[in-house]
């Protein structure tokens, strides 16, 4: 069965203090990954689409990178804007449709 | 501001009613896609449409229930209401009806959410 797991679950950080957030999974196939960011109460807000191993993508002071059993979410130099819920996302295929499988997500903090 | 819209905001009901959940989504986005969020289970995927027809499936109750329109907005009926049955439901839109390539991966952009309050 396709598992997504993130850890840490929390993570609280200083402003300007780098770290990341991992994304491991276990699948029958690589088929890419997305990172969303979520604040509370709010909807999910798309941040990237990984597809292949070795895949780097940048926003801002975010980068996603991906191997072929974990993406990392690199955070450089937050500020506490950055405070959010990061969630991966699963896309399923082979007749599943669009279906995709959330990992429970970090939840992270950042002080100034 | 995703494009994809949801009403009501907030819901409060008492159990064993019945309630409707609208999405609108993106312009041009063919599917809708339902996820309910509860602090216990993360975000689930409960039903997709794609141009009308039932996509695909996820752990849906059977007293929930989902359609799209020809205008392609959808709802979500839920029935026989639980105290259990209190979340945020999120509507999805994507352009396409799955994930079959680079060339067309299919993200998916989510609505604010109804909260669903079930007294």
């Amino acid at each position: 069965e396709d598992q997504v797991t993130q850890s840490p679950e929390a993570l609280r950080l200083q402003e300007g203090e780098s770290s990341s957030l991992n994304c491991s999974y276990t699948v029958s196939g690589l088929r890419g990954l997305f990172w969303y960011r979520q604040d509370p109460g709010k909807g999910p807000e798309f941040l990237f689409t990984l597809y292949s191993a070795g895949e780097e993508k940048e926003k801002e002071r975010l980068k996603a990178t991906l191997t072929k059993k974990e993406s990392f979410l690199h955070i450089t130099a937050p500020k506490p804007e950055d405070s959010a819920t990061y969630l991966c996302a699963l896309p399923m295929i082979y007749n599943q449709g669009g279906k995709l499988i959330f990992g429970q997500g970090t939840e992270l903090s950042v002080k100034p | 501001d995703s494009g994809v819209t949801q009403t009501p905001k907030h819901l409060i009901t008492a159990t064993g009613q019945r309630v409707t959940l609208r999405c609108s989504p993106r312009s041009g986005d063919l599917s809708v896609y339902w996820y309910q969020q509860s602090l216990d289970q993360g975000l689930q995927f409960l039903i997709q449409y794609y141009n009308g027809e039932e996509r695909a499936k996820g752990n849906i109750l059977e007293r929930f229930s989902a359609q799209q329109f020809p205008d392609l907005h959808s709802e979500l009926n839920l029935s026989s209401l639980e105290l259990g049955d209190s979340a945020l439901y999120f509507c999805a839109s994507s352009p396409q009806e799955g994930h079959f390539s680079r060339a067309s991966y299919n993200e998916q952009f989510f609505g604010p959410g109804t909260r669903l309050t079930v007294l």
